[in-house]
């Protein structure tokens, strides 16, 4: 069983279209999280979501907006995207109190075209 | 935010050799990870160790929290050890709750 699922692995698309990545968890944690992976392979936050609430929104463009439908699921929906939106998008969850270990999805790559 | 500066930035290895990778923070954290990038970019959890010191098979880990560093020691590695690895801390304070601050990786290659 695979514990936090995103799906696609890949997507390639065009400039100016919009693609959404989905998230899965199974762990039952509370909070999840999107992690944006440069090309030179920095991993940074990009928001982060407990109980379905947004409690962390790092200087994303506005371009990018996530939703949560429940705590298990967060989704990211991005709009017009440009080229240097081409990146490894992950997917985290992870407890809010106590043993606060995160686990990862297996990445979206993106290429915009 | 909190600073990581993980050392090496590249480590290439024979099969066989030991290693050991440090992770420096910045300020006091909650928590500390430490993942393997494979090659196929996925993100493996190697150890949740906030302080201590764990031991899985060839690989270990320790923390000193009040001195703000990590280190992950890898014995007689393996053509499979190869990646990225990264060190990543938590810090629980506010909004910042739960989000982990990662360093820019060590890359290790080992060779057959």
């Amino acid at each position: 069983d695979t514990a936090v699922s995103q799906t696609p692995k890949y997507l390639v698309t065009q400039m100016g279209n919009d693609k959404s990545i989905k998230c899965e968890q199974n762990l039952g944690h509370d909070t999840m999280y999107w992690y944006k992976q440069d090309s030179k392979k920095f991993l940074k936050i990009m928001f982060s979501y407990n109980n379905k609430e947004l409690i962390i929104n790092e200087t994303v463009p506005n371009r990018f907006s996530p939703k949560s439908p429940d705590k298990a699921h967060l989704n990211l929906h991005i709009n017009s995207l440009e080229l240097g939106d081409s990146a490894v998008y992950f997917c985290a969850s992870s407890r809010r109190e106590g043993n606060t270990e995160a686990f990862f999805g297996q990445g979206t790559r993106l290429t915009v075209v | 935010g909190i600073q990581v500066e993980q050392s090496p930035p590249d480590l290439i290895l024979q099969e066989g050799a030991n290693s050991t990778l440090r992770c420096n923070f910045s300020d006091s954290v909650n928590n500390l990870q430490w993942f393997h990038q494979n090659p196929w970019g996925q993100l493996i959890n190697l150890f949740y160790i906030p302080s201590g010191t764990k031991q899985n098979g060839r690989l270990s880990a320790t923390t000193v929290a009040t001195e703000r560093y990590s280190l992950l020691y890898i014995s007689s590695s393996q053509t499979t050890d190869s990646g990225v690895y990264f060190c990543a801390v938590t810090r629980y304070r506010g909004s910042t709750l739960g989000r982990l601050y990662f360093g820019r990786g060590t890359q290790l290659t080992v060779w057959p």
